[in-house]
């Protein structure tokens, strides 16, 4: 199956500042990403639909200027979370499919966000 | 309101058993359903996908089964082994572009 790459697995960082997290489709070209958000002993939460050069398409409740995301080619979607604060702290995961796949969902290996 | 569950939060079977668990929703009218597998701190793995108008599909131990009419879908897992312990969640199509996760359901198998 195709293959989605997620960078960082791990990040820890300072109250206010932002991080970048970074999803590739490694084999295959993704005109959609897709954001999700779960915390602990809970399901994926679908932050934003992530298109190829166009703006991202996001969920009711979640902050588009907090949770920037950019999708600038076929196989790499950014998501920026801005001024992070403690709450903010999740995993962070990312999904693409593959139209020829028959619509599966690829899902990268996912990013724990700690805010201290 | 539109509403996704799944059976039972945690599930323990004893191995070889066959695993059944179950995905309801409310309000969604879903073109096809599909199951994923979660380890602890990983992304989820895709298992089957169902159409609309498939009942029943398999894949080695698995099997999914979809009725629209009672909007359910049922995956089991034959002569289960520790190693098929993960969490399994149910998705449903939505929009035609992206999916709605179920909770998840936390499935033991005891050696």
């Amino acid at each position: 199956g195709a293959v989605v790459s997620q960078h960082p697995s791990r990040v820890i960082c300072k109250s206010g500042t932002s991080v970048k997290i970074e999803c590739r489709s490694l084999d295959f070209q993704a005109t959609t990403m897709f954001w999700y958000r779960q915390f602990p002993k809970q399901s994926l939460m679908l932050m934003a639909t992530s298109n190829e050069g166009s703006k991202a398409t996001y969920e009711q409740g979640v902050e588009k200027d907090k949770f920037l995301i950019n999708h600038a080619s076929l196989t790499l979607s950014t998501l920026t979370v801005t001024s992070a604060h403690p709450e903010d702290s999740s995993f962070y995961i990312c999904s693409a499919r593959d139209v020829g796949e028959g619509g599966e969902l690829f899902f990268g290996e996912g990013s724990r966000l700690t805010v201290l | 309101s539109q509403k996704i569950e799944q059976n039972s939060e945690a599930l323990n079977i004893q191995e070889g058993k066959t695993a059944t668990l179950t995905c309801n929703y409310t309000n969604y009218s879903p073109a096809y359903l599909q199951w994923y597998r979660q380890d602890p701190g990983r992304g989820p793995v895709f298992l089957l996908l169902i159409r609309e108008n498939e009942k029943e599909k398999r894949k080695e131990r698995l099997k999914v089964t979809f009725d629209t009419t009672l909007k359910q879908s049922l995956f089991h897992i034959t002569a289960s082994q520790p190693a098929d312990s993960a969490t399994y969640l149910c998705a449903l199509e939505r929009d035609g572009q992206n999916f709605v996760f179920g909770p998840g359901t936390r499935l033991s198998v005891l050696p």
